[in-house]
């Protein structure tokens, strides 16, 4: 069965500082899909990206970086020189084999706090 | 305009009345979703449609009601509920079939009283 475990609950930086969310997942088939979204505090789930089981590159997009290891099973969110604005709750999440929408488990979701 | 619209995004109703929640894609999508998300537990998948039929139903109790009338829309009928159907609903879409993208919309905050 595939499992999403998001160990932080919440997370307080200061503000500029960077920080690392983490998010280790469970799954027994060699074909699947990982995924990250933020949720502010108006409620939209908002994607951020997605990496398919083989492609272990890692991404970087402007403040925002993504660490995919197999080995480990994580696909950890680093947010680099934090805001204000990143303040949300962030979810990880795993779509197994043809990734079909309602095969998607979700993560419990990490509180990130940003103080000014 | 984003690209999955809720309404009303805030809903306070009595355990008696009757309501509907509205969801509305305009990313050309073929599949949609209701997720409710309660304090402090995960994200519930509740129901999905996928080329307008019901592919899935997680035993969600019978006073929550989907509708499906094409592939750009969706509601959720709400009657007779209790105080901990209290959450937030979220409408999402993707395309059908696999290697697909779930998209949310911003929720519906539904309190019962």
């Amino acid at each position: 069965a595939q499992k999403v475990t998001q160990a932080q609950t919440e997370i307080s930086v200061v503000e500029k500082e960077d920080v690392t969310l983490d998010c280790v997942y469970e799954t027994r088939d060699t074909t699947y899909y990982l995924f990250w979204y933020k949720q502010p505090p108006s409620g939209e789930l908002v994607f951020l990206i997605r990496r398919n089981s083989f492609d272990e590159q890692n991404e970087i997009s402007g403040r925002y970086s993504w660490n995919f290891q197999k080995s480990t099973s994580s696909f950890n969110f680093t947010i680099t020189a934090s805001q204000v604005v990143d303040s949300a709750v962030y979810f990880c999440a795993l779509s197994e084999g043809d990734n079909y929408g309602q095969n998607f488990v979700f993560g419990p979701g990490t509180r990130l706090s940003v103080l000014p | 305009e984003t690209g999955v619209t809720q309404t009303p995004r805030h809903l306070v109703m009595g355990m008696t009345n009757k309501k509907s929640l509205k969801c509305e894609q305009h990313l050309g999508h073929n599949a949609m979703y209701w997720y409710k998300q309660s304090a402090k537990k995960p994200l519930e998948l509740m129901f999905v449609y996928s080329l307008e039929e019901r592919v899935e139903n997680n035993s969600v109790p019978s006073r929550f009601s989907p509708e499906c009338p094409n592939s750009s829309h969706l509601f959720l009928h709400l009657h007779t509920l209790q105080p901990e159907d209290s959450a937030l609903y979220l409408c999402a879409s993707s395309q059908a079939g696999g290697a697909t993208t779930i998209y949310f919309g911003e929720g519906s905050w539904l309190t019962v009283v």
